[in-house]
């Protein structure tokens, strides 16, 4: 079975400021991994994902994300804060086999003016 | 379609009342999910269509939840004799295939509320 941990449910940046969001995963094979983005009453939308390839992965809106097997992580980064980069972003990874996606707790991201 | 669109966008009910929420998926997606969304729980996974059929229903919380597809796209999820903890957010996602790496659609969910 894997499992995702998002670390900080809540993180606050000042606009313009570096974005570090942290996802770590537990898994028995190697899983794929997402980012999704959920603004207020709307659904999740993806920022980008991991299948293979490049550990370096670039999504919308300026967000990327590194995969690293070693440290068993996908922690999502934009240089850059903007006012409307605040929502919940959720990590989640998914296994061939299994389809579904696993979930993240979520972290909810303010960015202050 | 250019979106996946589920229905009602908000359903309040009464404890004890069946609900049916309704999920229509982007044209020619061939796997549809759904997920519960809740303060408690986060996002859960409940179940896994691939066209008609349901290979995964592993998710669904207890047999008062049943799910169908027909045509190999609208999708119904039937909350039988609601109980108050089954108020969440109740998201529909749709792939084009149904394999791990595809990503997947989300609909702007079912808020649904049980008194």
């Amino acid at each position: 079975a894997q499992s995702v941990t998002q670390l900080g449910s809540h993180v606050s940046v000042s606009e313009g400021a570096l974005v570090l969001l942290r996802c770590n995963y537990s898994s028995s094979v190697p899983p794929y991994l997402f980012w999704y983005v959920q603004y207020p009453n709307q659904g999740l939308q993806l920022l980008l994902k991991y299948t293979t390839g490049a550990t370096l992965v670039k999504g919308i809106n300026g967000f990327e994300a590194e995969f690293k097997k070693s440290e068993t992580s996908f922690h999502l980064t934009k240089p850059s804060a903007h006012m409307s980069d605040a929502a919940e972003y959720f990590c989640a990874v998914s296994l061939n086999a299994g389809n579904m996606l696993t979930f993240g707790g979520g972290t909810r991201l303010m960015v202050k003016p | 379609g250019a979106g996946v669109s589920q229905s009602p966008s908000n359903k309040v009910t009464e404890k004890g009342k069946d609900v049916e929420l309704r999920c229509d998926p982007i044209s020619g997606h061939t796997a549809l999910y759904w997920y519960r969304q809740s303060l408690g729980q986060g996002l859960e996974f409940l179940i896994y269509f691939q066209g008609n059929s349901a290979p995964d229903k592993s998710g669904l919380p207890s047999d008062r939840f049943s799910a169908e597809r027909t045509g190999g796209s609208v999708s119904t999820l039937t909350i039988q004799r609601t109980q108050q903890e089954d108020s969440a957010v109740y998201l529909c996602a749709s792939s084009y295939a149904g394999t791990g790496l595809e990503t997947q659609y989300f609909g702007p969910g079912t808020r649904l509320l049980v008194l």
